[in-house]
């Protein structure tokens, strides 16, 4: 069975970089991108980016791009996303997740469980 | 960029009544890479439909999701408590390569 299981929720201070976690299993980490998504208290889903953990190529939001960077550990079968300078609107549940390739088509199928994070000082 | 809209913003409905959301595109989109989901209260998103029209693994068949172009619908028939939530539509291909639409709540009358 897949398993996006992301770190724990965190406080950050305005200015600084967060940085989140998500470790999956059930599957084969470099067979599949992880992209992920921001959701604002309230609001709805904004894409962020995407990850190739086979080879580490990723490709971001022009709204996040120079902010964002995400990485993969293969070790680990982590992916990470950090945001850096981050400032109040930042505060936001985010989530990975597993793109999967269909035969005619492709979707964001299985979800980490979400990592809300505060900026706040 | 490909904008997504979706109307209505909140449907209110009553159990066992039929829901039609709609999201409407800025550009003509792939029917294999429009997609919808449903995200209950505290949760994460959850897929209903790929490919414009195919349920995903365990979606009752009261789901369903048809258009082309830059129409595209989801039903819902028969409404059970467990469907009132909030839907997203969203596409993939454009630039930024993943879109989301703003989400049409669907409340219980």
């Amino acid at each position: 069975e897949v398993h996006l299981v992301q770190s724990e929720p965190a406080v950050t201070r305005p200015g600084t970089a967060m940085k989140i976690s998500c470790k999956v299993s059930g599957y084969t980490f470099s067979d599949y991108y992880i992209h992920w998504v921001q959701q604002a208290p309230g609001k709805g889903l904004e894409w962020m980016g995407l990850i190739d953990p086979e080879d580490g190529e990723t490709d971001y939001s022009e709204k996040f791009q120079g902010r964002v960077a995400i990485t993969a550990d293969t070790s680990t079968d982590t992916v990470y996303m950090t945001l850096s300078s981050v400032r109040s609107e930042d505060t936001a549940v985010y989530y990975c997740a597993r793109w999967v390739p269909a035969a005619t088509s492709s979707f964001l199928q299985d979800w980490g469980q979400g990592t809300l994070v505060t900026v706040s000082s | 960029e490909i904008v997504l809209t979706q109307s209505p913003g909140t449907l209110s409905l009553s159990p066992g009544e039929s829901a039609t959301l709609s999201c409407t595109s800025s550009h003509s989109l792939s029917t294999s890479y429009l997609t919808w989901f449903q995200q209950r209260p505290g949760q994460a998103p959850r897929l209903l439909i790929y490919g414009t029209s195919t349920r995903a693994t365990g979606i009752p068949d009261r789901f369903s999701g048809s258009g082309s172009g830059t129409y595209f619908t989801l039903t819902i028939s028969r409404l059970e408590p467990e469907d009132f939530a909030v839907y997203y539509c969203q596409q993939y291909g454009g630039s930024p390569a993943i879109t989301f639409g703003q989400g049409t709540r669907l409340e219980i009358k």
